[in-house]
């Protein structure tokens, strides 16, 4: 079985100052692992994913992550932030050829003016 | 191109009544799944629908079930409340079956209260 670890349940940060949000995953076969962004009453958006090759991605509205297997994370950055990034966001995992997505309890931030 | 939609945005029930919950999947897509996010956590998979047929399921009991319709179309059905099925309820709809990466688009939720 597979889970997910949000190290940070909120983060709240400075606007134009860099942010990394923390995701550890748990799983004995090989994954894909993704970012998405919940705005309030909103569903959720994706804003990057890792299915396979390099193991930087480059999502929208600015974010990367880097999968590290070795540490099992997935940790999503930003070297700059936006008011508007204010938001909850979810790492979630699911096993390559899967059903289901496995989702991490969330970590909100909130970015200051 | 129209994107998922969910239907109703809001609905208040009480225990022990039944609740049924609609979502229209985006064009061209043919598999639907459902999870639930209770207030503070992450969404949780009820299941999923590929082709009007129950492709997986997750840890909930058989009070929650479901229907996808020749249009991909599908309905959530949930028997005899109880107030822990109060949570936000989203629809994804994506293209393809289970054996590859097929990007889901999550509808915007249907809000249940359980009193």
């Amino acid at each position: 079985a597979q889970s997910v670890t949000q190290l940070d349940s909120q983060v709240p940060v400075f606007e134009e100052a860099p942010v990394e949000l923390r995701c550890n995953y748990s799983s004995s076969v090989s994954v894909y692992l993704f970012w998405y962004v919940q705005y309030p009453n909103q569903g959720l958006q994706l804003l990057l994913k890792y299915l396979s090759g390099s193991t930087l991605v480059k999502g929208i509205n600015g974010f990367e992550a880097e999968f590290n297997k070795s540490q099992t994370s997935f940790h999503l950055r930003k070297p700059s932030v936006h008011i508007s990034d204010t938001a909850e966001y979810f790492c979630a995992v699911s096993k390559t050829g899967g059903f289901k997505t496995i989702f991490g309890a969330g970590t909100r931030l909130f970015v200051k003016a | 191109e129209t994107g998922v939609t969910q239907s109703p945005t809001h609905l208040i029930k009480t225990r022990g009544q039944q609740v049924t919950l609609r979502c229209s999947s985006q064009s061209g897509h043919n598999t639907v799944s459902w999870y639930q996010q209770a207030l503070g956590q992450g969404p949780q998979f009820i299941f999923q629908y590929y082709r009007e047929e129950e492709n997986g399921r997750g840890n909930f009991p058989p009070r929650f079930s479901g229907l996808q319709f020749p249009n991909y179309s599908s309905e959530l059905n949930v028997n005899a409340l109880e107030l822990d099925d109060s949570a936000l309820y989203l629809c994804a709809s994506s293209f393809g079956g289970s054996n590859s990466y097929n990007e889901q688009f999550f509808g915007p939720g249907t809000r249940l209260t359980v009193l």
